[in-house]
């Protein structure tokens, strides 16, 4: 597609609830960021990959977040027993590799709010 | 850990006024970015800056990085209502995999 597309745009559930949220990158880019925005702050990184595989998961808060990405191209963030601190706008990213200049490029979001 | 932080968090101007964001950061070396954010929607890149003294300008925008001192620089020419949103400055560090860390925002209103 033209953009970086993310599925739901918008998630409503309850505390304890298993949430997925869907990333497709732009065609053609091998890097794929995942951040979260709580309200009034700026972007806080989750986890990167580079092709398939996680190269920096080092932001992911605990181990009810998972994230893959099997084929290389399209990401599912995963999260567990959901909490009420959990509710924020997942942003995810893509760039053309991760040696390019770094410019990513941000989808729309999925705003999950945990009840 | 790498800091980075902007001022002013809020401002309001009036149009054709003229105004400068600071983004100042903790890291020795780094690649800077900017990006602005309309409410309830994503994060749009303005500039990338990649090395000491870069210099980019878009219409109204120009930003500007200084590595040495750590300081990145938005300025507005003046402004139009158009550009009322919030701006963001990012950094980073340069190793393998572009992870960003962001400044707070600047909340900027222009008013008619």
């Amino acid at each position: 597609g033209a953009g970086v597309s993310q599925t739901p745009s918008n998630k409503v559930t309850e505390k304890g609830k298993y949430v997925e949220l869907r990333c497709d990158p732009i065609s053609g880019h091998t890097a794929l960021y995942w951040y979260r925005q709580s309200l009034g702050q700026g972007p806080e990184f989750l986890i990167y990959f580079q092709g398939t595989g996680a190269a920096d998961d080092s932001g992911l808060p605990n181990d009810r977040f998972f994230a893959v990405r099997p084929e290389g191209s399209v990401s599912t963030l995963k999260i567990q027993r959901t909490e009420r601190g959990d509710s924020a706008v997942y942003l995810c990213a893509s760039s053309l590799n991760a040696a390019n200049t770094g410019e990513l490029f941000f989808g729309e979001g999925s705003r999950l709010t945990v009840l | 850990e790498l800091k980075v932080e902007q001022n002013p968090l809020f401002l309001s101007m009036q149009e054709g006024k003229n105004y400068t964001i600071y983004c100042n950061y903790s890291t020795t070396s780094a690649r800077l970015y900017w990006y602005r954010q309309d409410p309830g929607k994503s994060l749009e890149s303005l500039f990338v800056l990649l090395s000491n003294g870069a210099v980019k300008q878009e219409g109204r925008l120009m930003a500007s990085l200084d590595t040495k001192a750590r300081l990145s620089t938005l300025h507005i020419t003046a402004a139009v209502h158009d550009l009322s949103a919030t701006y963001f400055c990012a950094v980073d560090q340069g190793r393998s995999g572009s992870r960003l860390t962001f400044g707070e925002g600047t909340q900027l209103t222009v008013n008619p």
